[in-house]
């Protein structure tokens, strides 16, 4: 069983504010990767670390979208202008390196009013 | 990265064993075939991976076809949580970095 971490699981926002969420990795897990499910299920990569280092992101992470994986602290997830679109499932998933499986989290469920 | 098909729905019988086919024609030499699951409410479950031929675990076994062109996942005397949407992935472990790239999946309902 997975044991990645994420907070909160539910998270509300109106249009426009900061949305931020947590990711605590199994330990001992240098790789996370941060993708959203959107209500249709539809999965989509946001961005992925090994340590504290950006492997890969995706533009719409780039813009409004930002994270990270400081050093002996929680990996985060913040959304600077919260929009409706960005209601979603954030799944945060951490893997032992970038050739083995992921291990997911339980979500943050964000919604947008 | 290769496409996968896989049917879009599937039931079994408490006890049944379910064989998940997915079919990924165009699938690289660096690829890998991933297996998640995920029921309502969590995130994905890993299940199985594999590159060629037959892999087994105490969840579930994979077999890959000779041209790597099919995959089947198989699961012996399924329950009732093992009703969920079941996900083939191919992905590759280069300059992709592992990244999964979900299709629609299988949605497994399983009766008692």
């Amino acid at each position: 069983n997975s044991k990645v971490i994420q907070t909160p699981r539910y998270l509300v926002k109106g249009q426009g504010q900061k949305a931020k969420m947590r990711c605590i990795p199994e330990k001992g897990h240098p790789v996370v990767f941060w993708y959203q499910q959107n209500k249709n299920n539809e999965f989509k990569f946001l961005i992925n670390f090994q340590n504290q280092e950006v492997l890969q992101q995706i533009d719409m992470t780039e813009k409004r979208f930002s994270a990270e994986c400081p050093s002996n602290s929680p990996c985060s997830l913040e959304i600077q202008s919260s929009e409706a679109g960005d209601s979603a499932l954030y799944l945060c998933a951490s893997s032992l390196s970038t050739g083995r499986e992921q291990y997911f989290g339980p979500g943050t469920r964000l919604t947008v009013l | 990265l290769a496409k996968t098909t896989q049917p879009p729905s599937m039931e079994a019988y408490e006890g049944q064993e379910v064989n998940v086919s997915c079919s990924h024609t165009n699938i690289a030499t660096s690829e890998y075939i991933y297996w998640y699951r995920q029921v309502p409410h969590q995130g994905p479950q890993f299940i199985i991976q594999g590159y060629k031929d037959y892999v087994v675990n105490e969840v579930a076994s994979l077999f890959i076809s000779a041209d790597r062109k099919l995959s089947t996942l198989s699961l012996p005397w399924v329950s009732l949580r093992d009703a969920a949407v079941y996900y083939c992935i191919v992905t590759d472990i280069g300059p992709n970095y592992n990244v999964l790239y979900f299709g629609s999946g299988t949605k497994l309902t399983v009766e008692p």
